[in-house]
């Protein structure tokens, strides 16, 4: 079945850079999206960006100067990267599947909480 | 960005029906999904593009609407849908998410 999940360090300093990896099973990421959404604790959620299945990458802009999405479709896995972390970055981080390019995303992983301290 | 815009909160009695509210600061023809999340979990896609039924979802959760207002219809509302529900639009980039409804019973 289809499963993805997020791994990465749960305590980032300040400043510093976040790197996240998602490791997905059950689908291939050359046929399908992946996205990243956030959520800080107690709070809405956030599209921050996507690795379409063609390869291409959309970013939201408020996050697009310090983002960055690459995947590595031999190892199934797709990375997150956001350099110049500070507090407000704190929250969960998920990666999820969509049901087709403009669908909605239909298959999560169980979110990983980075802690942004110093 | 496309903003939406959702009703903070609802308090419902078990067996009555639910209409939570989304509008959208411009249209989206139908690209506005559902979803429900309870505290510690990740969210669940209840409704896709406007209307259609996520795999699994129990039949009393429904979804209408096009271009700016969107509607999502629980009936009858059960206990456990005791939730923050979202909706999400795909038609503009960047997605965006609304703020949430909190669902909650009498």
């Amino acid at each position: 079945q289809v499963q993805l999940k997020e791994s990465g360090p749960g305590l980032v300093q300040p400043s510093q850079t976040l790197s996240l990896t998602c490791t997905v099973s059950g689908f291939s990421l050359t046929s399908y999206n992946v996205h990243w959404v956030r959520q800080p604790p107690g709070k809405g959620l956030e599209w921050m960006g996507r690795m379409r299945y063609n390869g291409d990458t959309s970013y939201n802009s408020a996050l697009k100067s310090r983002l960055s999405i690459s995947r590595d479709t031999s190892k199934n896995q797709v990375f997150l990267k956001m350099n110049s972390l500070q507090t407000d970055d704190t929250g969960t981080y998920y990666c999820t599947r969509d049901l087709g390019t403009g669908s909605g995303f239909a298959y999560w992983g169980q979110g990983t909480l980075v802690t942004v301290s110093s | 960005d496309t903003v939406l815009t959702q009703s903070p909160a609802l308090a419902v009695s078990p067996g009555e029906r639910v209409s939570i509210s989304c509008r959208a600061s411009e249209g989206v023809n139908s690209y506005m999904h559902w979803y429900q999340q309870k505290p510690g979990q990740q969210p669940k896609l209840l409704i896709y593009k406007a209307s259609n039924l996520a795999s699994g979802v129990p039949a009393r959760f429904s979804g209408s609407g096009s271009g700016t207002d969107f509607t999502l219809t629980i009936d009858p509302v059960e206990a456990d849908d005791t939730a923050t529900y979202f909706c999400q639009q795909s038609w503009n980039d960047p997605y965006t998410f609304g703020a949430g409804t909190k669902l909650e019973l009498k």
